[in-house]
């Protein structure tokens, strides 16, 4: 069975760090671009970054450029967003997902995602 | 960034009824457009990408439509399971990504 599963949401200060991790099965994990994104509580969803099969091309919405870093252990069939200098307005439900070429780069695994709030 | 605009935000409907929702991209994106269903507490599912293609199991009463700026998601014979958000998705910009603000179908 094709599934992601994400993991790493917590509780954390404003200015805090924290990691969320996803880890892949039921397909090639390394043939595939990754993809986060999250959605803020009663809001829509956002893309935040993504990662090329290889690990070297890395992509992010503005808003996170310089505190939130994606990487990927393709031996591991792991997905990571490092996330630094939380705000309040980093509070979401953080989905892991995959975006397949042949349906137009289409996300269509999704985990279940994983929350993180930020607040003192 | 590539902008996209749906609407309606909401609508009430009735089982049975036929639903349409749009969705406006700022610049042409080809046929780069996805569907998704959000059921309160899930993860999005793709339902349709490739602004025309119905996703594997994804019931024959979805359909999709349009190219370019302006397309649209028809759901012909609401079932009470559709109730959900719907949120369109643009990859022509890949990797840049970007989401439509969501649309809530809500019973009526």
């Amino acid at each position: 069975e094709v599934q992601l599963v994400e993991s790493g949401g917590a509780l954390v200060q404003p200015g805090g760090s924290l990691r969320l991790s996803c880890a892949a099965s039921g397909f090639t994990f390394s043939t595939y671009w990754m993809s986060w994104v999250r959605q803020a509580p009663g809001k829509g969803l956002e893309w935040v970054a993504n990662i090329k099969q290889d690990g070297v091309e890395k992509y992010s919405v503005d808003s996170v450029k310089g505190r939130f870093t994606i990487s990927r252990h393709n031996a591991e069939s792991s997905l990571y967003l490092q996330m630094n200098n939380l705000t309040p307005e980093d509070t979401a439900v953080y989905y892991c997902t995959r975006a397949s070429v042949s349906l137009w780069n289409a996300f269509d695994v999704w985990g279940q995602g994983t929350v993180v709030i930020v607040s003192p | 960034d590539i902008q996209m605009t749906q609407s309606p935000s909401s609508l009430s409907a009735s089982v049975g009824d036929t639903v349409t929702i749009t969705c406006r991209a700022s610049q042409p994106i080809d046929i780069y457009l996805h569907w998704y269903q959000q059921k309160p507490g899930k993860a999005p599912k793709l339902m349709i990408y490739g602004a025309t293609t119905l996703q594997s199991g994804v019931p024959s009463r979805f359909s999709g439509s349009g190219a370019g700026t302006d397309f649209t998601l028809t759901v012909t014979g609401l079932q009470p399971e559709d109730f959900a958000t719907y949120y369109c998705q643009q990859s022509f910009s890949t990797p840049r990504l970007t989401f439509g603000g969501g649309t809530r179908v809500e019973i009526k």
